[in-house]
């Protein structure tokens, strides 16, 4: 199943913070987060390993509650270089699968 | 960081053709690879996972007759759309966890291998 990702699309003002949201319906052993820019392949921002966990990556962070089965990914003070697709992915045993995506667009 | 490449970059054939890429780890050994389809607008379909010295592992729905994987060395697998039609036009690309890793480790992408069947 794959996880599904809220919201779909978001439009910011540079500056301007955002939300991104992972939930899954199976039990989660990892979380991890992608940004592809249009035609080009996916690259890594980080993973989370455990439950409770949280990473930070200059102004992009993430929590991972693996109680609830999601994973949250966060976007603060935005800059033009934000924009993109970012997919969640779940490792589960052998299979990483990918979120169904949310498309941010920052603007000036 | 490490660096995976695919080849080519960008294919245009004739249905009825088959056509192969390429996905190679450039600086790390990678005994398992993972391909992925990516339709316009969509997320990334894991198609079927790569094992060094052994047969593929392929997703349900993935015809493995159509779309044959190689994993000839610890750095090299590849995928061959056999008799291509438009339908299987798309974004294909490989991953490669670090480090020998598995599939909770850092996948690492290639660039992407834009297909387009006529």
């Amino acid at each position: 199943q794959q996880p599904v990702q809220s919201p779909q699309a978001v439009i910011l003002r540079e500056g301007e913070d955002a939300v991104i949201n992972c939930s899954s319906s199976k039990a989660l052993y990892s979380v991890h987060w992608y940004r592809q820019k249009h035609g080009e392949a996916p690259v890594f921002l980080m993973i989370l390993l455990k439950g409770g966990e949280q990473k930070g990556h200059e102004k992009i962070s993430a929590s991972f509650n693996e109680k609830k089965q999601q994973s949250s990914l966060y976007l603060t003070a935005s800059q033009l270089s934000y924009s993109g697709t970012y997919f969640c992915g779940t490792a589960n045993t052998d299979k990483l699968i990918f979120g169904t995506g949310t498309r941010l667009q920052v603007f000036p | 960081g490490a660096v995976v490449s695919q080849h080519p970059s960008r294919v245009i054939c004739k249905s009825g053709t088959s056509v192969k890429i390429e996905c190679r780890s450039l600086d790390f050994q990678a005994t398992t690879m993972f391909w992925y389809r990516q339709f316009p607008k969509k997320s990334l379909m894991l198609m079927a996972t790569s094992n060094e010295g052994s047969k593929a592992t392929y997703e349900q729905g993935v015809e493995k007759d159509k779309f044959l994987i190689n994993h000839a060395s610890l750095t090299l697998s590849t995928l061959t759309v056999t008799s291509a039609h438009p339908e299987d036009s798309s974004f294909y690309i490989c991953s490669a966890p670090s480090n020998r890793g598995g599939v909770t480790d850092t996948q690492y992408f290639g660039p992407g291998t834009r297909l387009t069947v006529l």
